[in-house]
């Protein structure tokens, strides 16, 4: 089984600030999610890649395929990011395996 | 609107009694997933539905049952058996064969 790890586990920034969130895997995978949960629980989906980098507004999200790696950067971060940002991955038809979470609290 | 309800938002059980959470969408969608959350922890998953009257376990179904009778609800059951009960239930749905999980906004399971 996949084993996810994340880190850091807490991030405390100021706002303004370049915020980057990783993700290590320890099998191939066929895709890799970002995920954002909010204090009330609700997640969303924030990104679904398998190579290369994705980019939403501020956020943006690379994979590095062969060193079994992805980041999650968020840039000039501001309070509303404050969150916990999950990663999780899929190989082939197995369900999707979750990481434990990053929590990012932004002060203004 | 489009999307994933659960309920209740909260849920007290008594002691070896029964509960069932609720999970409905009406995004036509044909895979449907019911994971628990424990502080420290990540998202594991109890049951997960591919089809209607189809489910499989996932890494911690003990304790746990569920139904799919209808495409649109996949109710779950916390039975007496799950001798540690508290914590938060999310369920997700997705189209079958894509990855991207919609979730609901969870119920928070306490045990008096």
């Amino acid at each position: 089984k996949n084993e996810v790890e994340q880190s850091p586990q807490n991030l405390t920034a100021q706002e303004g600030e370049f915020i980057t969130i990783n993700c290590s895997y320890s099998v191939g995978i066929s895709a890799l999610h970002w995920l954002q949960q909010h204090p009330g629980g609700g997640i969303v989906s924030l990104f679904m890649l398998s190579s290369g980098k994705k980019k939403h507004g501020r956020l943006i999200a690379t994979i590095n395929i062969q060193e079994k790696h992805s980041s999650l950067h968020i840039t000039a971060s501001h309070p509303r990011d404050s969150a916990v940002y999950i990663c999780a991955v899929v190989s082939g038809n197995t369900p999707l395996v979750f990481g434990k979470g990053t929590r990012l609290s932004v002060i203004a | 609107d489009g999307g994933i309800t659960q309920s209740p938002k909260y849920l007290f059980r008594k002691e070896g009694q029964n509960v069932t959470l609720s999970c409905e969408q009406n995004l036509n969608h044909d895979a449907m997933y019911w994971y628990r959350q424990d502080p420290g922890q990540g998202l594991r998953l109890i049951y997960y539905s591919q089809i209607v009257n189809d489910f499989q376990k996932g890494d911690i179904a003990e304790g746990y049952s569920v139904s799919r009778e209808k495409k649109e609800s996949f109710p779950l059951t916390v039975t007496s058996a799950q001798k540690n009960p508290t914590a938060f239930y999310l369920c997700a749905s997705s189209i079958r064969g894509v990855e991207t999980q919609y979730f609901g906004p969870g119920t928070r399971l306490l045990v008096l």
